[in-house]
């Protein structure tokens, strides 16, 4: 596609549950982000992927949360056990090779996840 | 601890006035970029900036970048009700993770 493309769209969850939310980025970026976003505020950093390097998951919240990226494309965000503290916007962006000087990120439109 | 602080966090201004929003850091970054968000949609990139004392124009918005490379600022002029969101600014260091402020939320009213 022409875009960073996420699905669910929307999901909403019990409490308890598993969820696995997917970004398809776009091809040929290297670089993929997932961040969390709360309702009017900032981006919270989750997981980086770049290339074949390990990724970054220094922001993961709790070990309830993976992330994993088959290929170098497709990612999929897993959050195991969900708790309401959860429920948020989650964004993926791709990027080409890593954040640099020049590197425009691309966002998807996020899934909003609700943990009711 | 946050690393990008911006200010206001919220913003309510009339169409026409002038406005300005400020991101600070006690960290050095590569380079600094700002974003726009609406709501329901992903940020979208407005700006980076890269060079220490950098000012880069795009139509009616000013970006600066400090001679420090730890803060930036964005100014509008004359806003328009078309300006209202989200903006944030996101700091990048070589090999890091894209780091973001917490946002200005700007609405313009007419």
């Amino acid at each position: 596609g022409a875009g960073v493309s996420q699905s669910p769209s929307n999901k909403v969850t019990e409490k308890g549950k598993d969820v696995e939310l997917r970004c398809d980025p776009i091809s040929g970026h290297t670089a993929l982000y997932w961040y969390r976003q709360s309702l009017g505020q900032g981006l919270e950093f989750l997981i980086y992927f770049q290339g074949n390097s390990a990724p970054d998951k220094s922001g993961l919240p709790s070990d309830r949360f993976s992330a994993e990226r088959t290929g170098g494309s497709v990612s999929t965000l897993t959050i195991q056990r969900t708790q309401q503290e959860d429920s948020a916007v989650y964004l993926c962006a791709s990027s080409f090779l890593s954040w640099g000087r020049n590197t425009e990120a691309f966002f998807g439109q996020g899934t909003r996840l609700t943990v009711v | 601890t946050q690393l990008l602080e911006q200010s206001p966090q919220f913003l309510s201004i009339q169409e026409g006035e002038n406005l300005t929003v400020y991101c600070n850091s006690s960290s050095v970054f590569s380079s600094l970029q700002w974003y726009r968000q609406e709501p329901g949609e992903g940020p979208v990139l407005l700006v980076t900036v890269v060079t220490g004392g950098e000012v880069k124009k795009l139509k009616r918005l000013t970006f600066q970048f400090g001679d420090a490379r730890k803060d930036s600022s964005l100014h509008i002029t004359a806003a328009q009700p078309g300006d209202t969101g989200l903006y944030l600014c996101a700091g990048s260091r070589a090999g890091t993770a894209l780091i973001f402020g917490k946002g200005t939320t700007l609405s313009v009213s007419s």
